[in-house]
């Protein structure tokens, strides 16, 4: 099994559709990180959990909302999303936050039509 | 606002070359900074982590240095084989975020 597995890995939707993605760490780990990864640009940090609780909300729409009902699963509701926000949308954990290595899943490649 | 800046952006070198890949970062007040690589369509895999009172770390054939009052990282790769052909991310942590530069692509040809 994986340390940090992500679902689906592949996701098309039309803007008015509700999805969402989901993220499954084994690691024992109690910091969760969603991340947001567009063509020719950095990775972007979207929204950290430590403990279950939301610490970081890095300025990102409100069609974006994430769930994180334990330590090791976390979700990304995604509703009337934009073109804009097709990209690879990766899930990390880390032991905790502050100075600990963050393990990374595969990713979900979404495309909104 | 931390800045992290990657260079160069892509590179081809021939089997068996030794290489460096530079990464800066206009903050230097962090916890630390990892080196991350990433095959096409992946996720990343964490190489090296060097925490910010630290001079560098190494793994096999990859040395990574910090200087953090310069604001610089460097990435070594020795002896370079085509399997190393991935984008290398440089990432520095401050508090509970990864502030990434825009990576490296890399090409090892056999």
């Amino acid at each position: 099994e994986t340390g940090v597995t992500q679902t689906p890995r592949h996701l098309v939707m039309g803007m008015t559709n509700k999805k969402s993605l989901k993220c499954e760490q084994h690691l024992g780990h109690n910091a969760m990180y969603w991340y947001k990864q567009s063509a020719k640009k950095p990775l972007e940090l979207m929204f950290v959990y430590n403990f279950k609780e939301q610490t970081e909300n890095n300025s990102v729409p409100s069609r974006f909302s994430p769930e994180c009902p334990n330590s090791s699963h976390l979700f990304l509701h995604l509703h009337t999303l934009q073109p804009e926000d097709s990209a690879l949308y990766l899930c990390a954990s880390s032991l905790m936050v502050d100075q600990e290595t963050q393990y990374f899943g595969p990713g979900t490649r979404l495309l909104v039509l | 606002k931390q800045e992290v800046t990657q260079i160069p952006a892509a590179l081809s070198v021939p089997e068996g070359e030794n290489l460096v890949l530079n990464c800066s970062f206009t903050d230097s007040a962090i916890y630390n900074l990892q080196w991350f690589r990433q095959d096409p369509g992946k996720g990343l895999t964490s190489l090296l982590l060097i925490q910010s009172s630290q001079r560098e770390q190494t793994s096999g054939r990859l040395n990574a240095s910090l200087d953090k009052s310069s604001g610089r990282s460097t990435l070594y790769i020795a002896a370079s084989q085509p399997g190393d052909s991935a984008t290398y991310l440089c990432a520095v942590s401050q508090g509970n975020k990864l502030v990434f530069g825009a990576g490296t692509i890399l090409r090892v040809k056999s």
